[in-house]
């Protein structure tokens, strides 16, 4: 099955500090990549989606400075989390959609990184 | 109209018995529907997924069913095992633009052994 990994998968920061969370796809090509955020006992949120090559599509609410996402790649987009502060403390999951033609409905998830900011 | 909606929001089950989770939806746009598996502390792991041409799709003991005339679908844990205590979220996937996923609330099954 397709894999996603991230890391690292727990991150301790200090207020002010940046801190950037690696997402890959293991064996396969993702032409998009999303990024999710996840409150204690809640759905997921959708923060932004990226596609390779091009800047990321943030939703609506979320602060793109803030929330800095980069598709460098076919196989990595990292999110880096800006100026962080103790209320961006959260689970941080990104997923994978393959390329057309190759399982391309599925998202796969990665298995998420735990930030928390002092 | 870009909700998901899911019910129960928590179920408790005996070992072997039966968990359904129902989720409904309003966007005639969604056309991809995964059910994923979500264990504290882990990303959500896909546990199956359905199209609206089929009603009824089957993988061991997880089946799901799917009515399109009234915009739900659902998710049946055959035989549940402890194992299978865990947070099971259904979604429904856009068919434009990046196809982005909406997400029910999630369901927080027990088995009870």
């Amino acid at each position: 099955g397709a894999v996603v990994s991230q890391h690292p998968s727990r991150v301790i920061c200090k207020s002010g500090t940046s801190v950037k969370i690696e997402c890959r796809s293991l064996d396969f090509q993702a032409t998009t990549m999303f990024w999710y955020r996840q409150f204690p006992k809640k759905s997921l949120m959708l923060m932004a989606t990226s596609n390779e090559g091009s800047k990321a599509t943030y939703e609506q609410g979320v602060e793109k400075d803030k929330f800095l996402i980069n598709h460098a790649s076919l196989t990595l987009s990292t999110l880096t989390v800006t100026s962080a502060h103790p209320e961006d403390s959260s689970f941080y999951i990104c997923s994978a959609r393959g390329v057309p033609g190759v399982s391309t409905d599925t998202q796969y998830f990665g298995p998420g990184t735990r930030l928390t900011v002092l | 109209q870009q909700q998901v909606k899911q019910s129960p929001q928590s179920l408790i089950v005996q070992k072997g018995g039966i968990s359904i989770i129902n989720c409904a939806y309003e966007n005639t746009a969604f056309d991809y529907f995964p059910w994923y598996q979500q264990f504290p502390g882990k990303g959500p792991a896909l546990l199956i997924a359905i199209r609206p041409d089929v009603s009824e799709k089957k993988e061991g003991r997880f089946t799901i069913s799917f009515n399109k005339s009234a915009k739900q679908f659902s998710l049946h844990i055959m035989d549940s095992q402890p194992g299978d205590s865990a947070t099971y979220f259904c979604a429904a996937q856009m068919n434009t633009g990046f196809q982005k996923l909406v997400f029910g609330t999630g369901t927080r099954l027990l088995v009870s052994p």
